[in-house]
């Protein structure tokens, strides 16, 4: 079945620090992994994705690991600030390319 | 930058009442879809739109729930007979023909009374 579990789904951290979240995926054949962040009652906005030719990509503080392998992938922020404060959801495409399924979601606290 | 655009922001209606939600896609886009957030959980997928007709839909959409491209611009979702628990936010989201990156829309709050 299709399924993509996330992990923590809390995460508070001192600001300059990193946070590191975590999620896998079931459906083997999937290619695409958008990570999206939103802020409280607004859309989710795409802040990174990778594909399944690469293992990491980066932009700026932000990077995206991939281990096809084992089914999961990861969010890297470095050097945290409070406006990284948000709720971060993975997602992978699931057994279709007609949709994505998203994780559960991870609340980030930057502590000032 | 082009955006994906959502009418109404906040729909308030009594249960058992019609609703219907409008897109407006960015321009250029071909893919369509629904998703749903009940507050403070997950984004679920509804429904995907594509050359006119439904690609796929998740069990959420059921006989109550219809999507269409009426006048070639609006995307619209139409839930025939409202209940409690559709109460939730209602995201559009599209994407063109050369990416998987699905962009979404501010969303509109449905509440069911």
């Amino acid at each position: 079945g299709e399924n993509v579990e996330q992990h923590p789904s809390t995460l508070s951290v001192q600001e300059g620090d990193s946070a590191v979240i975590k999620c896998t995926y079931s459906d083997s054949a999937s290619n695409y992994f958008p990570w999206y962040k939103q802020e409280l009652g607004k859309r989710p906005q795409l802040i990174i994705d990778i594909r399944s030719n690469v293992g990491e990509k980066k932009d700026q503080r932000i990077a995206v690991t991939l281990n096809k392998t084992a089914k999961h992938f990861s969010l890297h922020i470095t050097e945290t600030q409070p406006e990284d404060s948000a709720v971060y959801f993975c997602a992978a495409p699931g057994d279709s390319s007609y949709k994505l399924i998203f994780g559960s979601g991870t609340r980030l606290l930057v502590r000032p | 930058e082009p955006e994906v655009t959502q009418t109404p922001s906040h729909q308030v209606t009594q249960m058992g009442q019609e609703v219907i939600l409008r897109c407006v896609p960015i321009s250029n886009h071909l893919y369509f879809y629904w998703y749903r957030q009940i507050l403070g959980q997950k984004v679920e997928f509804l429904v995907s739109f594509y050359n006119n007709e439904i690609s796929e839909k998740s069990e959420i959409f059921d006989d109550q729930f219809s999507v269409e491209r009426p006048d070639g611009s609006n995307f619209t979702l139409k839930i025939r007979s409202t209940k409690l628990e559709d109460s939730a936010m209602y995201f559009c989201a599209t994407t063109s023909a050369d990416t998987d990156t699905q962009y979404f829309g501010p969303g509109t709050r449905l509440t069911v009374l």
